[in-house]
C-alpha cells in the first residue's frame, strides 16, 4: 500500500513570508511519481509539479521550489516571498505504477492562508 | 493550453434521481480518471480507463456507481440511484502513460459540484 502524509493541516503566514509545505509518503516500488497540486478558493486542481524517483534535483520554478529527498521520504515544497494569491490548499500526491497502477495517492492537503 | 473539460459544473437534484456527468480528456491523453473529493475522505480514486478499457473501478459503489468511455473524447460517470452521502466533488483527470509509465502528468477539470437533496 501506499500513503501520503501532510502533516501540516493549516498554515497562516504574512505577505512576503517564506513557507515550507511538507510531505511524506510510503512506498515499496522502486518506481513512482511526486506531485503537488494547488487547490485555490475556486476549486480546480492545478498541477504544480512532478518528480520521477530517480530524479532528486531539487528544483525551482520562480518563487516555488520542491526539495526531494528519498532518504527521508520526503517531497517538501517551499514558497519564498509568499502572496495573498498564494493562498489555497496545497496537495501532495504520489503514484507508484508497479503496485497499484497510475492512480494518485493524495495526502489530506495543507490549507495556506497568506495575509496581507 | 490544452485542458480537461467537465459538465456541468454543478448539479443538485433529488435523491433517487439519475445523475450522469462527462468529461472530455486532454487530446491525445490515454487515460482518464475519475475522483471524487469530500471533507470526510479527501480525494480518493473511483475508476479509471486506459485506451478507453477499464482498469479499475474498486473505488465505486458497484450497485449505483457506473463509468464508461463511449469513444476516446468522452468519458462517462453515472450515478442512479442517487443518495445525498453521493453529495461530493467529482473530478476527471487524464494523462498520458506508456508502458505503464508517466509520459505526462495527470491534468484535471475544474470538478462537477454535486449536491443531492
Amino acid at each position: 500500500a501506499q500513503k501520503v502524509t501532510q502533516a501540516q493541516t493549516e498554515i497562516s503566514v504574512v505577505e512576503k513570508e517564506d513557507v515550507t509545505l511538507d510531505c511524506v509518503y510510503e512506498t515499496r516500488d522502486t518506481t513512482y511519481y511526486l506531485f503537488w497540486y494547488k487547490q485555490p478558493p475556486s476549486g480546480e486542481l492545478v498541477f504544480l509539479i512532478r518528480r520521477n524517483s530517480f530524479d532528486e534535483q531539487n528544483e525551482i520554478s520562480g518563487r516555488y521550489s520542491w526539495n526531494f529527498q528519498k532518504s527521508t521520504s520526503s517531497f517538501n515544497f517551499t514558497i519564498t516571498a509568499s502572496q495573498v494569491v498564494d493562498s489555497a490548499v496545497y496537495f501532495c500526491a504520489l503514484s507508484a505504477t508497479e503496485t497499484s497502477g497510475s492512480r494518485l495517492t493524495f495526502g489530506e492537503g495543507t490549507q495556506l492562508t497568506v495575509n496581507p | 493550453d490544452a485542458r480537461v473539460t467537465q459538465t456541468p459544473r454543478h448539479k443538485v437534484t433529488e435523491m433517487g434521481q439519475e445523475v450522469t456527468m462527462r468529461c472530455q480528456p486532454i487530446l491525445g491523453h490515454n487515460t482518464v480518471f475519475w475522483y471524487r473529493q469530500t471533507m470526510m475522505q479527501g480525494l480518493e480514486l473511483l475508476a479509471y480507463f486506459r485506451n478507453r478499457a477499464p482498469l479499475d473501478d474498486s473505488g465505486m459503489p458497484k450497485d449505483r456507481f457506473s463509468a464508461e468511455m463511449p469513444d476516446a473524447t468522452l468519458a462517462t460517470l453515472k450515478i442512479q440511484p442517487s443518495e445525498p452521502r453521493d453529495s461530493a466533488v467529482y473530478f476527471c483527470a487524464s494523462g498520458l502513460y506508456v508502458g505503464g509509465y508517466s509520459n505526462q502528468p495527470q491534468h484535471f477539470g475544474d470538478g462537477t459540484r454535486l449536491s443531492i437533496l
